[in-house]
């Protein structure tokens, strides 16, 4: 099974409609991060949290929230959904514990979602 | 502002041949710095990471980068390319060397010739 699972894999909805995406990780990793990727532009990061109590805003956090319910669990939500939202969307987990040892900690992606606003 | 910048957005090589990635970064201290590979339909693979020592970092699936601090680059290099390398290739910096925060480059897809 996948370390990092992202649900659904591609949506299609309307402009206005509320959305989320679900990530879950069996990694244990304490890190978990959404990032938006658009063609020509690389990722950007929407949000991200170090555990479950500590959310902060990425790059491009506007029009987003996101809802950490467990260790395991990240959930980002687009309260009304616009075009400029289309995208593929991915979470990914990481782990401090790197940086104990001298290392970087390194981020672990899930599958990505694919959304479609129209 | 830190930032990354992959000067090529399209390559394309034939099978066998040798590649070279082009990844430059503004950072003033040094950096850590890592390639990812997303492959068609997949989500992002680590392929390799700098964040101190030999300047000259292995990695998986034959790939090596080169971490040069006199041109801001850490370029992605394999000797010979396989038709299972096509994919796109992102370089990131970790934002302040504090976790948590990637910043990528625009990506180079990379299409292999038979």
């Amino acid at each position: 099974d996948a370390d990092v699972t992202q649900t659904p894999r591609n949506r299609i909805t309307k402009t206005g409609k509320r959305i989320m995406l679900e990530c879950s990780q069996t990694k244990g990793h304490d890190r978990m991060y959404w990032y938006r990727q658009d063609p020509g532009l690389g990722l950007r990061l929407i949000y991200y949290s170090f555990d479950v109590k500590d959310i902060n805003k990425g790059e491009i956090s506007d029009g987003y929230s996101v809802s950490r319910q467990a260790q395991a669990k990240f959930s980002l939500s687009l309260e009304s959904a616009i075009p400029n939202q289309t995208a593929l969307y991915f979470c990914a987990t990481s782990d401090p514990l790197g940086r104990l040892a001298g290392e970087t900690d390194t981020q672990y992606f899930g599958p990505g979602t694919r959304l479609t606003v129209l | 502002a830190q930032s990354v910048t992959q000067p090529d957005i399209h390559i394309t090589v034939s099978e066998g041949a040798s590649l070279e990635l082009r990844c430059n970064y503004s950072y003033g201290a040094t950096p850590y710095l890592f390639w990812y590979v997303q492959s068609p339909g997949q989500g992002l693979q680590l392929l390799l990471k700098y964040f101190s020592g030999d300047t000259l970092v292995q990695g998986i699936k034959g790939f090596e980068a080169e971490f040069k601090r006199s041109q801001s680059s850490f370029n992605l290099r394999k000797p010979s390319v396989h038709w299972s390398d096509a994919a796109e290739y992102f370089c990131a910096v970790e934002a302040n060397n504090q976790g948590g925060k990637l910043i990528f480059g625009q990506g180079t897809e990379l299409s292999v010739k038979p």
